[in-house]
């Protein structure tokens, strides 16, 4: 039969308003998390990430913040360009020296002109 | 510097064949990791290399394999495709093992007919 997709949560916001992308990870032994964006038709683009021994890191346009005591990421997108629409997932490294990263479901971030 | 290189960008096979992708890292990254992204799945990891070394494994049948050579570049090979092997194959080079940015190619689509 027809296969169905993982339903994306889609937030969607007016040019020039500040988004807020949440993630819920699973691993509470996960010490690293990275946030990517994913237009149609390419790869993950590294956006910016967040080792577990700090609650905020700041980039150009975007932070993000780490709960840990909820396992809870969140990204923020300051005056949101229609640009940044796109899928937005948080990927969590499991811990130790592992590389494999586990990804959320993602969100799709559409942003009204 | 150059990014990820992903080959072939697109690629149609039938059931039963086989098929082999390959993936160039940034230039001295040693680890190399493979992800299968589908609509229904989502980004599911496959496996990592590093320093021509499988340190991890996904939960993929057998079919799926890969290696890594000397010069880092990667290839993952999938043997008697099925229908479900549908996908985007992506792959992520980071520079070392453990918590560090981890930069994605764009990615092979595989379309089994």
């Amino acid at each position: 039969g027809e296969s169905v997709g993982l339903h994306l949560p889609t937030l969607s916001v007016q040019e020039g308003d500040n988004s807020i992308i949440n993630c819920a990870y699973s691993n509470s032994a996960s010490d690293y998390f990275i946030w990517y964006k994913q237009e149609s038709g390419k790869g993950p683009q590294f956006i910016i990430d967040i080792r577990s021994n700090m609650d905020k890191r700041q980039g150009q346009r975007v932070t993000v913040l780490l709960n840990k005591t909820v396992k809870h990421l969140s990204l923020q997108i300051a005056a949101t360009q229609p640009g940044d629409s796109a899928v937005y997932f948080c990927a969590e490294n499991g811990g130790g020296a592992t590389n494999k990263l586990i990804f959320g479901t993602g969100t799709l971030l559409a942003v009204q002109p | 510097k150059a990014g990820v290189t992903q080959t072939p960008r697109y690629l149609i096979k039938t059931r039963g064949q086989q098929v082999t992708l390959s993936c160039s890292p940034i230039s001295g990254h040693r680890s190399v990791s493979w992800y299968q992204q589908t609509p229904g799945q989502g980004l599911q990891f496959l496996f990592e290399y590093f320093s021509e070394t499988q340190r991890n494994k996904g939960n993929f049948p057998g079919r799926f394999s890969g290696r890594q050579f000397s010069n880092s570049r990667s290839e993952m090979n999938v043997s008697t495709l099925e229908l479900g092997d549908s996908a985007l194959y992506l792959c992520a080079s980071r520079a070392f093992q453990g918590n560090t940015e981890a930069f994605f190619g764009q990615g092979t689509r595989l379309t089994v007919v």
